[in-house]
């Protein structure tokens, strides 16, 4: 079984199209987090979220927007595509009350913004 | 905020030989280091961590040390393996206050058979 699965895996598309990305995680967790990571294979944190509530948002771009329908669910909505939002985005999960606990990522989901 | 810094960028070694990889934090107030392996097309997966009241943490071929007072941490990878190579990560986390990992920039290691 899949614990961190997000879909598509590939996405292209033209600039200034709306597109969504979805993540789905099967362990529990509460906490679920969106990384970007760039073509210099740079990670870094977009959003959180515990318990569908927005903790982090790392002064992304509004054209961000996540969306949380249950604990288990974090998309990602972008409006607006532009070609420096060409990135790899990773979903996470982890179990964000314990110390120090892993964070679980899903396999990516490569975006080509043309 | 925090800031991770790690070195090198890129690393080859010969097959049986050790690997090390450093990373340094800036905020003194981060209690715990993951370090993920990424293997190519994958997303990153955890390895071993430690926490801030451990100096050191083994497990198997992997070894990970943490000097607080210096703010550096390092990933020791004893007989390398051609499947260890991949991009490797460490982080770092203020568990008490925070949800968010602050990974280093990443180093592409690469063990030659």
């Amino acid at each position: 079984d899949t614990a961190v699965s997000q879909t598509p895996k590939y996405l292209v598309t033209q600039m200034g199209n709306d597109k969504s990305i979805k993540c789905e995680q099967n362990l529990g967790h509460d906490t679920m987090y969106w990384y970007k990571q760039d073509s210099k294979k740079f990670l870094k944190i977009m959003f959180s979220y515990n318990n569908k509530e927005l903790i982090i948002n790392e002064t992304v771009p509004n054209r961000f927007s996540p969306k949380s329908p249950d604990k288990a669910h974090l998309n990602l909505h972008i409006n607006s595509l532009e070609l420096g939002d060409s990135a790899v985005y990773f979903c996470a999960s982890s179990q964000g009350d314990q110390v120090g606990t892993e964070a679980f990522f899903g396999q990516g989901t490569r975006l080509t913004v043309v | 905020g925090e800031n991770v810094e790690q070195h090198p960028s890129t690393l080859s070694v010969q097959e049986g030989d050790s690997a090390v990889i450093k990373c340094t934090y800036s905020d003194s107030a981060s209690n715990y280091f993951p370090w993920y392996k990424q293997e190519l097309g994958k997303g990153p997966q955890l390895i071993i961590d430690i926490r801030s009241n451990v100096g050191e943490k083994k497990d198997q071929r992997i070894a990970v040390t943490l000097n607080k007072t210096a703010k550096h941490f390092s990933l020791h990878i004893t007989e390398t393996q051609p499947e260890d190579s991949a991009v490797y990560f460490c982080a770092a986390s203020n568990v008490d206050s925070s949800y968010k990992l602050i990974f280093g920039s990443g180093t592409r290691l690469l063990v030659r058979p």
